[in-house]
């Protein structure tokens, strides 16, 4: 079975808190990929990041940090610092490499953060 | 360049009608990949074309269908209008071509469509 979950339905935190977004995977394929996107309330779904499963290096990309650990399925996302316009709804998603798996992302629940200032 | 564009915007049809939305992927794209994302459902996977064919589809039904024409620029269509159907639509366009790493979809602004 190829999934995405996202335990972590909503969050709220204070402007400048941390927060950490979780995302865990399921799947049997050996190469995969994995994004996150954010899709603020206007709709439209912007893209963050894509790892690929043979490269576990952590990402940092300004307030932005990524964890990925292969060894529990997990893809977690840090925002550090929030800021109000970091609300809005985050998405997890699973591209397996494979003939029948072409152009299909497979997406999480989405966790929805909401940050007060 | 310029973003992934969706028409129309919004859309208002009855049950039993059909719909047809139209996306324009970004440009040198040929792989166009629709979702449906509704509150309950989340963001589904329809369907995906490359080079005018369909490569791939998700579990819905045939009332479903879609195209790509020459130019990249892809159509789904919804025949007999169900309540359920009512939903966001969003097409997503990509780099991804046979045989290269696949490479992130850039996700246009949707067609929310309100089935009455």
């Amino acid at each position: 079975a190829q999934k995405v979950t996202q335990a972590q339905t909503e969050i709220s935190v204070v402007e400048k808190e941390d927060v950490t977004l979780d995302c865990v995977y399921e799947t049997r394929d050996t190469t995969y990929y994995l994004f996150w996107y954010k899709q603020p309330p206007s709709g439209e779904l912007v893209f963050l990041i894509r790892r690929n499963s043979f490269d576990e290096q952590n990402e940092i990309s300004g307030r932005y940090s990524w964890n990925f650990q292969k060894s529990t399925s997990s893809f977690n996302f840090t925002i550090t610092a929030s800021q109000v316009v970091d609300s809005a709804v985050y998405f997890c998603a699973l591209s397996p490499h494979g003939s029948g798996n072409t152009g299909k992302l497979i997406f999480g629940q989405g966790t929805t953060l909401q940050v007060k200032p | 360049k310029a973003g992934v564009t969706q028409t129309p915007r919004y859309l208002i049809k009855t049950r039993g009608q059909q719909v047809t939305l139209s996306c324009s992927p970004i440009s040198g794209h040929r792989s166009v990949s629709w979702y449906q994302q509704t509150p309950g459902q989340g963001l589904q996977f329809l369907f995906e074309y490359f080079s005018e064919t369909q490569r791939n589809k998700g579990n819905f039904p045939g009332r479903f269908s879609g195209r790509q024409f020459s130019n990249s620029r892809s159509e789904m269509n919804v025949s007999t209008l169900e309540l359920g159907d009512s939903a966001l639509y969003l097409c997503a366009s990509t780099i991804t071509e046979p045989g290269t790493p696949i490479y992130e979809q850039y996700f246009g602004p949707g067609t929310r469509l309100t089935v009455t």
